[in-house]
């Protein structure tokens, strides 16, 4: 079966940081890109940033540049999100996901900054 | 950083019309920005319905399309379902990284 699975929720403190792991299943982890996307309780979808598996590339959207960091462990077919410096503005869930024609996402990591 | 502007809200009776629509505040939106669409229900994650401007994903109802429309992407529902009752988001691209839109509110009524 093809999954993303996604480390659990965590409570953090301001200034922390939080690193989400997602977990690849059921189709070749490097033939892909994993996005991450958030989504703060009641608002929209904010894209974070892209991670090219086959050779750890990444891009991350201007707001969070400085701030987070997407890894891969190819090994163990999975991605890594770190957000560092955490705020109140942090608390959100967070996704990874395949996107487009091969579009898969993972249940999503609820993070409270609090 | 690039800012996506969607309609908030927008509703469309049981087996109408109703096209939304995604612009960019940096000029036209183009098949260069490679609009996503995505739907989203409540508590669930988000999954695509629309790539690359036109191309549907193996689950999208035949009654969902994409197109650019004047200077911006288009999601194009034709005869609604209650089913449809949803939150739909665009995502762009902009030479690699992605903004998504505000988001649509449609309501089936």
């Amino acid at each position: 079966q093809v999954l993303l699975v996604q480390s659990g929720a965590e409570v953090k403190k301001p200034g922390a940081s939080v690193k989400v792991s997602c977990k690849a299943s059921g189709y070749r982890f490097s033939d892909y890109y994993i996005h991450w996307v958030r989504q703060a309780p009641g608002q929209g979808l904010e894209w974070m940033g892209w991670l090219k598996c086959k050779n750890g590339d990444t891009r991350y959207a201007q707001k969070f540049q400085g701030r987070v960091t997407v890894t891969r462990d190819t090994s163990i077919s999975t991605a890594y999100m770190e957000l560092n410096e955490l705020t109140s503005d942090d608390t959100a869930v967070y996704f990874c996901a395949r996107v487009g024609r091969d579009d898969l996402w993972g249940q999503g990591t609820m993070i409270t900054v609090s | 950083q690039a800012v996506v502007t969607q309609e908030p809200s927008l509703t469309v009776s049981p087996g109408g019309t109703v096209t939304l629509t995604c612009g960019s505040n940096t000029g036209a939106v183009t098949s260069d920005h490679y609009p996503f669409w995505f739907q989203q229900k409540s508590a669930q994650a988000p999954r695509t319905l629309i790539y690359d401007t036109t191309k549907k994903h193996s689950w999208t109802p035949a009654r969902f399309s994409g197109s650019l429309l004047g200077d911006k992407a288009a999601l194009t529902l034709s005869g609604a379902q209650p089913e449809d009752e949803a939150e739909y988001y665009c995502l762009l691209s902009y030479s690699g990284t992605h903004v998504f839109g505000t988001g649509t509110k449609v309501t089936v009524l």
